[in-house]
């Protein structure tokens, strides 16, 4: 059974960093794209980052280039989202998926990031 | 970026009967290679989204054939056939052709 954790979630002061973690299991981590994405009232559903299978190639929405930063352990089956610069338009929860451009599967319970001061 | 603009933020339905959901983009939706990523997500209350469709009209493996949907270049639809109390959720479309990748802003379908 596909299965993604996501944690590292918490509330974080305007300008401070969290480093969010997502752990995966039932496949092959190393086989496929990553993705990380965020909901919140505001802003509804938004993909933040994608980062490719070995890690060579990311993507970013740009309202977070500059200041977030994907990466993965293959080894270890894990996603990361490294996020600096917090600002309040990234409150939301924040899910990791394998790319939904190309699968489906579970999102995960996600976690929540609240920036407040 | 491109945006997906979903008609309707709220569909009331009936049990039974059928649903349309229309997701219009603002750029088309017809890549390169000859595909079109539109796809649908379900999100229930209290639940993560789930894939439904993908390219316009793959079912996902599970997905019930009440649910289909159709369209091409910025023109895409979502239709449940008849609905069931089971289909309560927001629905959501996502285009995969451009980077970044965008949601529309979703319909909640209330029974």
């Amino acid at each position: 059974e596909v299965q993604m954790v996501a944690s590292g979630g918490t509330l974080v002061q305007p300008g401070g960093s969290l480093r969010l973690s997502c752990t995966t299991s039932g496949f092959i981590f190393s086989d496929y794209w990553m993705s990380w994405l965020r909901q919140s009232p505001g802003r509804g559903l938004e993909w933040v980052a994608n980062i490719k299978n070995d890690g060579s190639d990311k993507y970013y929405v740009a309202s977070v280039k500059g200041r977030f930063t994907i990466f993965r352990d293959n080894a270890e089956k894990s996603l990361y989202l490294q996020m600096n610069s917090l600002t309040a338009d990234d409150t939301g929860v924040y899910f990791c998926a394998r790319d939904p451009k190309y699968n489906s599967g579970p999102w995960g319970q996600g976690t929540l990031v609240t920036v407040s001061s | 970026d491109v945006v997906l603009t979903q008609s309707s933020l709220s569909l009331p339905v009936t049990v039974g009967q059928p649903a349309s959901i229309s997701c219009r983009s603002n750029q088309s939706l017809l890549s390169s290679d000859g595909n079109t990523y539109l796809n649908w997500f379900q999100q229930r209350p209290g639940q993560s989204p789930r894939r439904l469709i993908y390219k316009v009209s793959n079912r996902d493996s599970g997905v019930p054939d009440r649910f289909s949907g159709s369209g091409s270049g910025t023109d895409f639809t979502l239709k449940i056939s008849r609905v069931e109390a089971d289909d309560v959720a927001i629905y959501y479309c996502m285009q995969g052709t451009h980077w970044p990748r965008t949601f529309g802003q979703g319909t909640k379908v209330e029974v």
